[in-house]
């Protein structure tokens, strides 16, 4: 079993609706959780880094920790054609070592 | 404020060859890290330095791998012979100095996609 599940999708919306995205994991002694956005042949970009259990808003992405459930969601409202991308979830520990989600594909169809 | 680099952006090489990744950090970032996503599958840590110094390896799939980071700022990633299953995409990523207990964020470099034939 991963210790990181993420449905890659892919997940198809229209332009301007919300999107959902989530991440369940099994290791209790994750701590720090993020999301990344990458494009297609580019890098991972970090978009949100959440420590604590509850909701934290940056614009249009709002990133949501459930500890005691193990499960993580990113939101992305009025989202563009430009939002389309592979969204990873990535987390860790006390270490420094990220373990990551296998990613969800996202299309935005204007 | 230069992100990371790396480089080449693709290798293509044949199986037995010799290739080495480089890393540029962010400037400042002591720490900086080696992760690979090879087909199919999510992306996996490699291994991780504090300055010049290896702080964990344990996901070094084996003595193949070598990676060093001379002086504390770029890093190498030299795979040494190459075979088949080590296609995929390398990343490199850097964070700022590491406080006992709180980790910060990893940003990453574009990759490198290496190809072995």
């Amino acid at each position: 079993q991963k210790e990181v599940e993420q449905d890659p999708g892919p997940l198809s919306v229209p332009e301007g609706a919300i999107v959902s995205l989530n991440c369940t994991y099994s290791n209790s002694a994750f701590q720090y959780f993020m999301w990344y956005r990458q494009y297609s042949r580019k890098g991972p970009e970090l978009l949100m880094y959440t420590y604590s259990s509850g909701n934290k808003e940056d614009g249009r992405f709002t990133a949501q920790v459930d500890k005691s459930s193990k499960y993580i969601s990113l939101f992305i409202r009025d989202s563009q054609p430009s939002d389309s991308a592979t969204y990873l979830c990535a987390m860790n520990g006390a270490g420094n070592m990220l373990t990551f989600g296998g990613g969800t594909r996202l299309m935005v169809k204007p | 404020e230069a992100g990371v680099t790396q480089f080449p952006s693709h290798s293509v090489i044949e199986k037995g060859q010799t290739v080495t990744l480089r890393c540029d950090p962010i400037s400042g970032h002591d720490n900086l890290y080696w992760y690979r996503r090879v087909m199919g599958k999510e992306i996996k840590f490699l291994l991780h330095f504090v300055k010049e110094s290896k702080q964990d390896e344990s996901g070094m799939p084996n003595n193949r791998f070598l990676a060093e980071r001379t002086g504390g700022t770029y890093s190498t990633l030299k795979v040494q012979p190459a075979e088949l299953e080590d296609s995929g995409v390398y990343f490199c990523a850097s964070s700022q100095e590491v406080s006992p207990g709180y980790s910060y964020e990893q940003y990453f470099g574009p990759g490198t996609r290496l190809t072995v034939t």
